[in-house]
């Protein structure tokens, strides 16, 4: 693994299903971030996570769950997917969050029918 | 509310300079961001300002304003693979990223 992974790049999933979307970083990075992509809208932030163990709401939290169980791993869950949630999602993270750079994820490209 | 302002879209010529401007107005500020997202690709980051001035990285300059709540981000030497969409962002009081819509620019031979 070389930096930040996403799983997975791409699912149509139906309406009410459940799913959660894997984010994996190799940086030891303490900061993550789930955010979602949609056009003519900026990234919008889902969850954070400042350090393992800790998780927080961001913009638009409703519909999401996340966990944070170890450093490398944030994933992302639609407990109940729904059509306004087809979106590009990326994963992003911070060593320090008040200081340092996010990068982000390849992403993942998700349509609920 | 918070608030990035940038334009929708520009228009450069292969070889010519651009600026891309930056509004902003958020809850405390600690540092803007330029990124690069190319199509279907990942934002990747361009450049950091934190205090007023310019900071120069090669083609790319990118310059603060905190008083005017301004930044731009200057390209220079156009080139067909600078197409993209521009992502401004402010880190607020909480150090979270808020960010704009982003400037897709289109750069014709």
């Amino acid at each position: 693994i070389a930096g930040i992974t996403q799983a997975p790049t791409s699912q149509i999933l139906a309406a009410g299903r459940r799913m959660t979307l894997r984010c994996t970083q190799d940086m030891r990075h303490n900061a993550m971030y789930w955010y979602r992509q949609d056009l003519g809208l900026g990234l919008r932030l889902i969850h954070y996570s400042n350090t393992a163990g800790t998780t927080g709401k961001g913009e638009v939290p409703d519909g999401y769950s996340v966990s944070r169980a170890n450093t490398d791993d944030f994933p992302l869950t639609l407990a109940s997917a729904v059509p306004s949630q087809t979106s590009v999602y990326f994963c992003a993270t911070a060593k320090d969050r008040e200081v340092d750079t996010q990068y982000f994820g390849p992403g993942t490209r998700l349509t609920v029918l | 509310g918070q608030n990035i302002d940038q334009p929708t879209e520009m228009t450069a010529t292969e070889g010519a300079i651009v600026q891309i401007n930056c509004t902003y107005q958020t809850s405390g500020f600690n540092g803007l961001f330029w990124y690069q997202q190319h199509a279907g690709e990942a934002p990747t980051f361009l450049s950091y300002n934190v205090l007023d001035g310019l900071e120069e990285k090669g083609r790319f300059s990118s310059f603060l304003s905190r008083s005017k709540g301004y930044s731009y981000l200057l390209l220079k030497e156009l080139q067909m693979k600078d197409s993209a969409s521009y992502l401004c962002a402010v880190r607020d009081s909480n150090y979270q990223l808020i960010w704009g819509a982003g400037t897709k620019l289109i750069i014709k031979p």
